[in-house]
């Protein structure tokens, strides 16, 4: 059981636009923390996608966005491609200092 | 470039032990913050261990007290001494440098392509 809560799946047609979101809590997102994004595709390691609620690592390309309002985050992405089909993990931080991940949202384009 | 590569995972027994590698190029292992995250068969992710630069280390509950990070700055190398090993520990271990800013953004890149450890009998 994740302290950081994602829906364990969604899914959109290429070209829509999905979020998925990152429910924490006021010992973690809501005391400030910052949260960032990963996406692992099958197979491969974890890679970074956004960082500090809303910036992207060079490389990255802008149809990816991130926000963070109050105990919650969330990972946009618009002109869903193919390629985009991976599993997304939010991750933060809590008063412990212990990292804390989302429990991961595998994005299926149809 | 910046690159992380582990190995040292493989297939042991219950209560038995094993030590992960990771090696950094690009960057300086004892210049930074550096973690170990795990990821069972078909799970998320789980944060098991850091190292600061001052060297001070910090573990998830589920391994404290069994596993040891730690690092070898001439070799400029990652370390994970993993004891008493379990079933649950069954998992793709990643090494990650953690990126800081300020004290309350800290997050993973970049991550290595990760070693299996299998614990079972």
């Amino acid at each position: 059981q994740s302290v950081l809560t994602q829906p364990p799946s969604v899914s959109g047609a290429p070209g829509q636009r999905v979020t998925i979101s990152c429910t924490g809590s006021s010992s973690n997102i809501g005391a400030g923390y910052d949260v960032h994004w990963y996406q692992q595709l099958p197979g491969t390691a974890p890679k970074l996608l956004i960082y500090g609620n809303s910036n992207r690592p060079s490389g990255v390309p802008d149809r990816f966005s991130g926000s963070k309002s109050g105990t919650s985050a969330s990972l946009a992405i618009t002109g869903l491609q193919a390629e985009d089909e991976a599993d997304y993990y939010c991750q933060s931080y809590d008063s412990s200092l212990s990292a804390l991940f989302g429990g991961g949202t595998k994005l299926t384009v149809l | 470039e910046v690159q992380l590569v582990e190995s040292g995972g493989g297939l042991v027994q219950p209560g038995g032990s094993l030590r992960l590698s990771c090696a950094a190029s690009g960057f300086t292992v004892s210049s930074n913050y550096m973690s170990w995250v795990r990821q069972a068969p078909g799970k998320g992710l789980e944060w098991v261990s850091v190292i600061y630069s001052g060297g001070s280390t910090y573990y998830a509950d589920s391994v404290k007290g069994r596993f040891t990070i730690s690092r070898h700055n001439s070799k400029n190398t990652l370390y994970l001494q993993m004891n008493s090993l379990r079933a649950e520990d069954t998992a793709v271990y990643y090494c990650a440098r953690v990126m800081v800013r300020g004290l309350s953004s800290r997050w993973f890149d970049p991550w290595g392509q990760g070693t299996l450890v299998t614990v079972s009998s």
